[in-house]
């Protein structure tokens, strides 16, 4: 059974850090990894999708890199700011899309 | 990418009656999914809203308790039913663009609902 779990589980920082968030899944047999961003009481939004095929993807202040073999994924983000405060999320695609536990992070100012 | 409209936003409920949340994709889709995120937790699928068919409901989901509607391929009712303070969570719609094991997920703004 594949699990995803993400750490930190919370994490603050002060503005202008360049942070990592890690996310680990049991299988590696996955199609793809999905990283999401959750304001409170909101959506997801997507941020970045990461094929199976791919090592890595870019979109602004965000890279998020994909080791399949040791079920790992890691979310960069560059010179943070307050607005970067939210829940962030990864999720693998198997059989099914399975939802990672979270990090919520605050950034201040 | 996909736009996807959900309503209500959020409702406070009383216990024992049903809510209808409706879910309207700015483009037609295939693949469609029912979340339900409870205080504080990660995503639980409930089900997958097939067009045209009986929905896919999860490991402890059934329909009785969330039936579902998905008339064509833009839009979806989840309904709770028969509701109790547990069912107070976020309910959320997404929605699969692209291939089913390389697309990339979309969701909708979510509906909380509160039970009292």
């Amino acid at each position: 059974k594949q699990e995803v779990t993400q750490i930190p589980a919370a994490l603050s920082v002060p503005e202008g850090e360049n942070l990592v968030l890690n996310c680990s899944f049991t299988d590696s047999a996955i199609y793809n990894l999905q990283w999401f961003r959750q304001d409170p009481g909101k959506g997801l939004t997507s941020l970045l999708l990461i094929q199976s095929s791919q090592r890595e993807q870019t979109s602004g202040r965000l890279n998020a890199s994909l080791d399949k073999s040791s079920g790992r994924s890691t979310l960069y983000i560059a010179a943070s700011q307050p607005g970067d405060s939210a829940t962030y999320l990864c999720a693998v695609t198997a059989d099914k899309l399975i939802f990672g536990t979270g990090t919520r992070l605050q950034v201040f100012p | 990418s996909a736009v996807i409209s959900q309503k209500p936003s959020r409702d406070i409920c009383q216990r024992g009656t049903s809510l209808t949340i409706q879910c309207q994709v700015d483009s037609q889709v295939t693949m469609m999914f029912w979340y339900r995120q409870q205080p504080g937790q990660s995503l639980t699928l409930i089900a997958t809203a097939n067009q045209g068919s009986e929905a896919t409901y999860e490991s402890g989901f059934v329909i009785d308790k969330f039936p579902i509607s998905r008339p064509n391929l833009t839009f979806s009712t989840l309904t709770v039913s028969n509701m109790s303070p547990e069912d107070s969570s976020i309910y959320l719609c997404s929605v699969l663009t692209g291939g089913p094991n390389t697309g990339e997920l979309f969701f909708g703004e979510g509906s909380r609902l509160t039970v009292l």
